[in-house]
């Protein structure tokens, strides 16, 4: 019964492609995030969503593109991939402010 | 801006032995505090949290931690270490003006030795 899950766990692709991770929370929170973990495990908040709707948005590149279809949901689209999108996504939800619970985490590789 | 430090890229101590990981943190108001433990391929999960009231707080696995408002801390500590403690500890704080984000130290990679 997991709370927070995120899929793919892991995802190889080609430079120039364009790929979906999808996240799923059970938890009735009203709050979901992406994060980005590099090679050397810094993680960088890149988006967040209150009720579907954008309140946070960290100068990530407009390739990227959320989709926040209801409240438990929060897909992360990727176009025209890069090597450096290369890194270990991870969604997570919380309550307003709360403490965020993760997802295990998607490890993108582009080649 | 807010802000978190962890200043030991990486600690070893040896199991039975006791732990402590430090943490510093920037933010203008009252900071909500978090401990996160992330083990090899695995997401993150929350140890412990700080929002107000008792500055030593009980977590999970038998850490502990205590905030210092006027040295801006919020270390992480163990009595006694087990080997399966081996893993990245973050610290994070949350902040909440203009939606709530949390924000997130570099990690500490703890080592366990037999």
């Amino acid at each position: 019964d997991t709370a927070v899950s995120q899929t793919p766990k892991y995802l190889v692709t080609q430079m120039g492609n364009d790929k979906s991770i999808k996240c799923e929370q059970n938890l009735g929170h009203d709050t979901m995030y992406w994060y980005k973990q590099d090679s050397k495990k810094f993680l960088k908040i890149m988006f967040s969503y209150n009720n579907k709707e954008l309140i946070i948005n960290e100068t990530v590149p407009n390739r990227f593109s959320p989709k926040s279809p209801d409240k438990a949901h929060l897909n992360l689209h990727i176009n025209s991939l890069e090597l450096g999108d290369s890194a270990v996504y991870f969604c997570a939800s919380s309550h307003r402010t709360g403490e965020a619970f993760f997802g295990q985490g998607t490890r993108l590789t582009v080649v | 801006a807010q802000s978190v430090t962890q200043p030991d890229i990486h600690i070893t101590v040896s199991e039975g032995a006791s732990l402590e990981l430090r943490c510093n943190y920037s933010y203008g108001a009252t900071p909500y505090l978090f401990w996160y433990v992330q083990s090899p391929g695995q997401g993150l999960q929350l140890l412990l949290k700080y929002f107000s009231g008792d500055t030593l707080v009980q977590g999970i696995k038998g850490f502990e931690a205590e905030f210092k408002r006027s040295q801006s801390s919020f270390n992480l500590r163990k009595p006694s270490v087990h080997w399966s403690d081996a893993a990245e500890y973050f610290c994070a704080v949350g902040a909440g003006t203009g939606g709530f984000k949390t924000i997130f130290g570099a990690g500490t990679r703890l080592f366990v030795k037999a």
